[in-house]
């Protein structure tokens, strides 16, 4: 069983709609939680980290974290055409290092 | 500005032709990094220093080897290049390596094997 998993996708939303980009991850042991974007040929930037249940907002990116359902999401709002591009997810248990997800390609249509 | 700085950005090498691919930090940074990343897949972890300390993922391949000679300066050598090592490598940075620190990533080294 894969650690962190996520639909590869692409997933294509209008612009301006809202972006559902999900992931789920095996060890119920897992403490933070990252969201990073990619362009293509770049390095990941970090977007957000969230470390409890429920939801963390941050301008148009929410990170949603539901530890119970092993599920952590990221809704961006008013997507826009320069939000497209590779969502990854990453987890980390204590003092071991981040295992990502092999991450989400969003297209967003203008 | 404080960064993470790879160089080379991109290196072409020969079949069996070894490579080394460097990474210096101006972040003051106790941990250092170096994830391969290859097309369309997650960033896979090869190693990773904690100050002087030095971790080896147990599935990163012996052709695969790490130096860090002070706090701002790692290396990843490849000893004999192999077509399938063809990946951008990641070098990242963080401050501790607990659950709460971020990893500063540098722009990727892109290497090509003929």
């Amino acid at each position: 069983q894969k650690e962190v998993e996520q639909n590869s996708g692409p997933l294509s939303v209008p612009e301006g709609a809202i972006a559902s980009l999900n992931c789920t991850y095996s060890d119920r042991g897992s403490q933070s939680f990252f969201w990073y974007r990619q362009y293509s040929g770049k390095s990941p930037e970090l977007i957000m980290f969230i470390y409890s249940n429920g939801d963390k907002e941050d301008g148009r990116f929410t990170a949603q974290l539901n530890k119970a359902s092993q599920y952590v999401s990221l809704l961006i709002r008013d997507s826009q055409p320069s939000d497209s591009a590779t969502y990854l997810c990453a987890v980390i248990r204590g003092n071991t290092p981040l295992v990502f997800g092999k991450g989400t390609r969003l297209s967003v249509i203008a | 500005d404080a960064m993470v700085i790879q160089n080379p950005r991109y290196q072409v090498t020969q079949f069996g032709k070894p490579v080394t691919l460097s990474c210096s930090q101006t972040l003051n940074h106790n941990v250092m990094y170096w994830y391969q990343q290859k097309s369309s897949q997650a960033p896979k972890l090869l190693f990773h220093y904690y100050d002087k300390d030095f971790n080896n993922e147990a599935d990163t391949p012996d052709n695969f080897q790490s130096r860090r000679p002070n706090t701002s300066f790692c290396f990843l050598d490849i000893r004999s290049p192999g077509l399938g090592d063809a990946a951008m490598y990641l070098c990242a940075t963080s401050y501790g390596d607990s659950g709460a620190n971020v990893l500063t990533f540098g722009a990727g080294s892109r290497l090509t094997v003929l």
